[in-house]
């Protein structure tokens, strides 16, 4: 069965550096999407992604993220000058159509720790 | 924008105990509502969803949720859980007009053997 996937399971990094967190979508997915679960909170919507635009984001999508899908597989979330509380759960997702209707099927998340 | 609500954190119960797990939600308008289930170790899968028609929806593993309009709800419940059904239970709604899905803060479900 086709899934998401996230590379790395695990970054660590120090203040001020950028992260970039990688996600490969299922192939005939159209719509892609990052959230964040910070320790012990709720899963929170961070952006949506369509046709090599973003679509939605949330409020915490702030100037310091940025998304871009660089090739035909790969769909990353940046994040310019890492703070202690960016410290979370990066979740990617993907869906065939970009209605609320379909199905978004996660990846396993990529733990991200800012030192 | 919408929100949700998961009103209890953690709930512990014993092998065949009957589970329900409350969630509501606030949004003016129409929306889909899910139940996303987290095992240990392992990425969100979807449990069941609600878009239209009949309010009792069932899922996977025996699950089923209900959704109350009047009430802004949808409950998760199964009648008899086992010890596999440990992991994080996440409510989730999307209006139907966007792509803005928000979640409940999750729900611990510890099952005993």
């Amino acid at each position: 069965e086709p899934e998401v996937t996230q590379t790395p399971s695990h970054q660590v990094t120090q203040m001020g550096q950028e992260v970039i967190l990688r996600c490969v979508p299922i192939s005939n997915h159209l719509y892609f999407y990052w959230y964040r679960q910070i320790l012990g909170q709720k899963v929170e919507f961070l952006v949506s992604f369509y046709n090599n635009e973003i679509s939605e984001k949330s409020e915490i999508f702030d100037d310091q993220f940025s998304v871009e899908r660089p090739d035909g597989s790969n769909f990353t979330l940046k994040i310019r000058s890492t703070k202690l509380e960016d410290s979370a759960m990066y979740f990617c997702a993907s869906s065939l159509t970009g209605n609320s209707y379909n199905e978004q099927f996660f990846g396993p998340g990529t733990r991200l720790t800012v030192l | 924008a919408q929100s949700v609500s998961q009103h209890n954190h953690h709930v512990i119960l014993s092998e065949a105990a009957s589970l329900e797990l409350g969630c509501n939600y606030s949004y003016g308008g129409t929306v889909n509502l899910f139940w996303y289930v987290q095992y240990p170790g392992q990425h969100l899968q979807l449990l069941l969803k609600y878009f239209s028609g009949d309010p009792l929806v069932k899922g996977i593993k025996g699950f089923e949720a209900e959704f109350i309009k009047s009430k802004f709800s949808f409950n998760l419940r199964k009648p008899s859980v086992q010890w596999s059904d440990t992991a994080e239970y996440f409510c989730a709604v999307n209006p139907v007009n966007n792509n803005d899905m928000r979640f409940g803060a999750g729900t611990r479900l510890t099952v005993k053997p």
